[in-house]
């Protein structure tokens, strides 16, 4: 069954830190990965793709199809980057399926 | 126009009532998609339309759940005898897709349904 796992509800940060938001997939094909983002009042936008390599923001992901993990990663967490992230998966059908999201807070 | 609009924004209604949400998708893309945004859920896929036909429904939670899309635009989803369990924030979003190819989704604002 096609499946996105985000461990995570919440993650809090100070600015400058590192973040790292997880994303665990399960599909047995060659599934498109992508990150969508929630910022507070606005509505849902995709925030970038895995087939696309690259960084939005200064967010990257890099999918890795051995642990089937699709982590979003910035080196430096600024207060803007608050908001709700959602990884999905699009395994060779239209539909999306999503993660149930991450709520993350920069706190200056 | 500007992106995918959706109407009501809100919407609140007695359990045992029908209600009609709204999409209009943005103009000229062939794709629209409906999803559900429960507390603690995340989304939820519901249905999906390609031009006016819906190729997975495999998302619609009952058969008090149905859609449809007229002349390739506007679509409607309809809620038969709400319950309390079907409050939520229902999403639209469309693509310029065509078959064999995965295209960026557009959400909509979405509608805010709560079932009293």
């Amino acid at each position: 069954a096609q499946r996105v796992t985000q461990p995570e509800k919440l993650l809090s940060v100070f600015k400058g830190a590192p973040v790292e938001l997880k994303c665990n997939y399960s599909y047995s094909g060659s599934p498109e990965l992508f990150w969508y983002v929630q910022y507070s009042r606005q509505r849902l936008q995709l925030l970038l793709r895995h087939i696309s390599r690259e960084s939005i923001k200064g967010f990257t992901a890099d999918l890795n199809k051995g642990e089937t993990s699709f982590h979003l990663k910035k080196p430096f967490a600024q207060e803007e980057d608050s908001a709700m992230y959602y990884c999905a998966l699009s395994g060779g059908t239209d539909k999306l399926i999503f993660g149930t999201g991450t709520r993350l807070q920069v706190f200056p | 126009g500007a992106g995918v609009s959706q109407s009501p924004s809100n919407k609140v209604t007695e359990k045992g009532k029908d209600v009609e949400l709204r999409c209009d998708p943005i103009s000229g893309h062939t794709a629209l998609y409906w999803y559900r945004q429960s507390l603690g859920q995340g989304l939820e896929f519901l249905i999906y339309f390609q031009g006016n036909s819906a190729p997975d429904k495999s998302g619609l939670p009952s058969d008090r759940f149905s859609a449809e899309r007229t002349g390739g635009s506007v679509s409607t989803l309809t809620i038969q005898r709400t319950q309390q369990e079907d409050s939520a924030v229902y999403l639209c979003a469309s693509s310029g897709q065509t078959s064999g190819g995965i295209y960026e989704q557009f959400f909509g604002p979405g509608t805010r349904l709560t079932v009293l």
